[in-house]
């Protein structure tokens, strides 16, 4: 059974500090990998998406590495500002498009100013 | 860009009543949705997987006649929470895997609250 494991569960730093939100998962044989972001109460936003064949992929000031073999993935933030504060979620699919995502239970990060 | 819409995003209902929630998806054709309930600082939990024109799969432990799912058409599934209980109480939210989409694309969430 697919496990998601995220590291740290919360994080606290000061504006502009670049940091690494950590996922690992348990079954290699994933379909792909999708980052989110969720605000208290809302839903999710994408914030990128990492197919099973990619190493990484980025978006402004965001990275996200991929080792599948490994079963890891990092989220790479750079120049934290306060609006970043929020949960990221780190998602996998097993297979094509038609089966589910499984969540880690995400980080909440709070980027002070 | 791929827009799911969810409602209600809130709701407030007495024990033993029924509460309808619906999942559009509003510039793509959805063959695939899925519904997740998430309780407060856990994460998301797969509830069921609904498919247009056929009937939901459950996943273990989830009572498939207390959350009736429809997903009559392309674009939009619903969420039934029949005789709701306080303990259903909890955020719902819906995820739909179009055909031509890469990742998924959530709705806003639905926060239940039964008195």
């Amino acid at each position: 059974k697919q496990e998601v494991t995220q590291i740290p569960a919360a994080l606290s730093v000061p504006e502009g500090e670049n940091l690494v939100l950590n996922c690992s998962f348990t079954d290699s044989a994933i379909y792909n990998l999708q980052w989110f972001r969720q605000d208290p109460g809302k839903g999710l936003t994408s914030l990128l998406l990492i197919q099973s064949s990619q190493r990484e992929q980025t978006s402004g000031r965001l990275n996200a590495s991929l080792d599948k073999s490994s079963g890891r993935s990092t989220l790479y933030i750079a120049a934290s500002q306060p609006g970043d504060s929020a949960t990221y979620l780190c998602a996998v699919s097993l297979n094509q498009a038609g089966t589910a995502l499984i969540f880690g239970k995400g980080t909440t990060l709070s980027v002070s100013s | 860009g791929a827009v799911v819409s969810q409602h209600p995003s809130r709701v407030i209902c007495k024990s033993g009543t029924s509460v309808k929630i619906e999942c559009r998806s509003l510039d793509f054709q959805a063959t695939t949705m899925f519904w997740y309930r998430q309780f407060p600082k856990q994460s998301l939990m797969l509830m069921a997987t609904s498919n247009e024109g056929s009937k939901a799969t459950y996943e273990q432990g989830v009572e498939k006649d207390k959350f009736l799912i429809n997903h009559a058409s392309l674009t939009l599934s619903t969420l039934t929470v029949t005789s709701a209980h306080p303990e259903d109480s909890s955020f719902y939210i819906c995820s739909a895997n179009g055909r031509a989409l890469y990742g998924y694309t959530f709705g806003s969430g639905t926060r239940l609250t039964v008195v």
